[in-house]
């Protein structure tokens, strides 16, 4: 089993609609959790951290849920500029150790 | 202009022959790091340094090697390139002070092809 795990997708979502993806991961003792966005050959930029209590930024929602060790990602009222991969990143333990998932594609149709 | 440059941007090269990715950054950061991305899998860790005189293999380490000569410079070595080093490659930084010290920062990164 992947220590961090993402559908690939391609999630093919019609604009104005809301979607929703999540990532599990391995280890329990995880601590840090976090979404990047990746457009097709540029580099990741962070999207939002995700915390214990959940983060809500703008049309984006992100959750943590311990219990089944999983992260999830909510996009509501979708635009075309939201497809990219996202990314799921976690980090194991308390030494360095960030773990990436390979990413969830997501498509905006119009 | 961009915090984290990475040079070249494209590079095209032959088996066995050695090839040197540079990485600047003027963010201030103190944490340094390589990853290469292939298609399909997630980023993998090459290697990373938390200051000027600390440097730690990742998880694919093997066939390269790393020089932090500055705070702002981390460069990355592939002393005898072969066809499965074919990647794209990124630089990233992280600052150890911050309130989220494992939010990264990524250059532009570098495409690889070695024939």
């Amino acid at each position: 089993r992947k220590e961090v795990e993402q559908d690939p997708g391609p999630f093919n979502v019609p604009e104005g609609a809301t979607v929703a993806f999540n990532c599990t991961y391995s280890n329990s003792a995880s601590q840090s959790f976090f979404w990047y966005r990746q457009d097709c050959r540029k580099e990741p930029k962070l999207l939002m951290s995700v915390y214990s209590s959940g983060n809500e930024d703008g049309r984006f929602t992100a959750q943590l849920n311990r219990a089944s060790q999983y992260i999830s990602l909510l996009i509501r009222d979708s635009k075309l500029s939201d497809s990219a991969t996202y990314l799921c990143v976690v980090n194991m333990d308390s030494n360095y150790q960030l773990i990436w998932g390979a990413g969830t594609k997501l498509i905006i149709k119009p | 202009d961009a915090d984290v440059t990475q040079t070249p941007r494209n590079r095209i090269t032959k088996t066995g022959k050695r090839i040197m990715l540079e990485c600047s950054q003027t963010k201030g950061h103190d944490r340094m790091y390589w990853y290469r991305q292939d298609p399909g899998l997630g980023l993998q860790l090459i290697y990373y340094s938390f200051d000027v005189k600390d440097i730690n293999k990742g998880e694919i380490s093997d066939g390269y090697s790393v020089s932090r000569q500055a705070q702002a410079k981390f460069s990355l070595s592939l002393e005898s390139a072969i066809p499965n080093q074919t990647a794209l490659y990124f630089c990233a930084t992280s600052d150890s002070t911050s309130f989220s010290p494992d939010t990264q920062y990524f250059g532009p990164g570098t495409r690889l092809t070695v024939l």
